[in-house]
């Protein structure tokens, strides 16, 4: 139930096109789920988050679809960029100290110039 | 300071010898994370502490490895006796936990270690 389930493990998208991460949860508990960014040699960093009361948010080129029957969310990279190429991590949290962040296994995503 | 910071960036070890890896949150941050990465692979979770709660240590690879953290401040990751199969990168990370809203991660940029 604590487990958080990314797909693909790697993702080859050419430059312009839409690059989609999707992940799945159990625990219906969990109100907060964010992706972060990790480029090579750095610590992941907050990319964009999003709360179950909405179904997408929106930054940029950066979009999270929430489907909270589903228990699924999504990542979607519009006009996807070399720059793009990194690591990306799904997690959610609960509210509270008692329960740590779960984070996703991650997805390698290259863009082809 | 303004970020996590983390020492050593980098540690090349011999087999069997101890190692000590410190990592300084964000002041404020009551929440503390340790995770492993090895190259190419996700977060392994190793340890997270909350305030003065017991910490959980479910992630914990064996009796090698321990963390402490003194109060809300520091936190020294130790491997005993360290094995090649340990050569990775270690994360710490430390967050605010709000009752409610984001609970958003702050990661330092990892200590390197290298067991020959």
């Amino acid at each position: 139930q604590q487990q958080v389930k990314q797909s693909p493990q790697s993702l080859i998208v050419q430059k312009g096109g839409i690059s989609i991460i999707n992940c799945a949860y159990e625990n219906t508990a969990f109100d907060y789920f964010p992706w972060y960014q990790q480029f090579p040699g750095k610590g992941p960093a907050l990319l964009i988050a999003i709360r179950p009361d909405v179904s997408e948010k929106k930054e940029g080129r950066f979009t999270i679809s929430f489907n909270k029957s589903a228990k699924q969310f999504s990542l979607h990279i519009m006009d996807s960029q070399p720059g793009d190429s990194a690591t990306y991590f799904c997690a959610a949290s609960k509210p509270g100290g008692g329960f740590k962040t779960i984070f996703g296994a991650g997805t390698r995503l290259f863009v082809k110039a | 300071g303004a970020g996590v910071s983390q020492s050593p960036s980098n540690k090349v070890t011999e087999k069997g010898k101890d190692v000590e890896l410190r990592c300084d949150p964000i002041s404020g941050h009551t929440a503390l994370y340790w995770y492993r990465q090895r190259l190419g692979q996700g977060l392994e979770f190793l340890i997270y502490f909350q305030g003065n709660s017991a910490p959980d240590k479910s992630g914990l690879p064996s009796d090698r490895f321990s963390a402490e953290r003194t109060g809300e401040s520091v936190s020294t990751l130790t491997i005993q006796r360290t094995q090649q199969e340990d050569s990775a990168v270690y994360l710490c990370a430390s967050s605010l936990v709000p009752s409610s809203g984001a609970n958003v991660l702050t990661f330092g940029a990892g200590s390197r270690l290298t067991v020959l």
